[in-house]
């Protein structure tokens, strides 16, 4: 069965980075892309950015353009999301989901999500 | 890219229906069929309800359905259910090449 496996939980103090990895199975990774959004407490849910896994072409929300870089390893099927200079309101669940595209690459829709990966930025 | 507008809260008894609007602009929901909602409980993840404006997964119950005219996507839940008592998303691309989430809607099941 198709699952994203998501990385544990960490704790940061402002001005460092993170690194959330997300490992894909079920499925052929470098067919479909992955999309990264997180949920802020008692805020909704925020897309970060996309990642196509065959090309490794990115695109970022422009909230988080400069602080954010989305990876991949296709040897191992694992998507990577690192966050620099991170703030307290940084602080979020973070998760990875499958892309299912449109014709033209568009981002239709997230059909696949991770479990969620809980990062907190505190001094 | 200014959030999708959705409403804060909806409530409805069990056994009714009830309709979440999603209001965007002619850059996103306006611009392509490529809404999408998902069902979002507490400290789990969220779940792909209806993809592009009014396509179901396999497993999605069809109490759940989609539609959208012009800048405005909605989606209407019939037959409430307890189970269907969670926040609720939509979201677009844009024509920026990006993705907008709306600002979810809480649903009651009273």
């Amino acid at each position: 069965q198709i699952q994203l496996l998501q990385s544990g939980a960490e704790v940061k103090k402002p001005g460092a980075s993170v690194k959330v990895s997300c490992k894909a199975s079920g499925y052929t990774f470098t067919n479909y892309p992955i999309t990264w959004v997180r949920q802020t407490p008692g805020q909704g849910l925020e897309w970060m950015g996309w990642i196509n896994t065959h090309s490794g072409n990115t695109i970022y929300a422009q909230k988080l353009q400069g602080r954010v870089t989305l990876t991949t390893d296709t040897s191992t099927s694992t998507a990577y999301m690192e966050l620099r200079s991170l703030r307290s309101d940084d602080t979020a669940v973070y998760y990875c989901a499958r892309v299912g595209a449109g014709p033209y690459d568009e981002i239709a829709f997230f059909d696949y999500w991770g479990q969620g990966t809980q990062v907190a930025v505190s001094s | 890219q200014s959030a999708l507008t959705q409403p804060a809260s909806v409530s409805g008894s069990p056994g009714q229906s009830i309709t979440i609007s999603c209001t965007g602009t002619s850059s996103d929901v306006g611009a392509y069929n490529f809404v999408s909602w998902y069902q979002h409980h507490p400290v789990k993840a969220p779940k792909l309800m209806i993809y592009e404006v009014s396509n179901r997964p396999s497993g999605v119950s069809d109490r759940f359905s989609g539609s959208k005219s012009g800048n405005t996507a909605s989606l209407t839940i019939s037959g409430l259910q307890a189970e269907d008592e969670a926040d609720y998303y939509c979201t677009s691309y844009t024509t920026s090449s990006t993705v907008v989430f709306g600002g979810g809607t809480k649903l009651t099941v009273l």
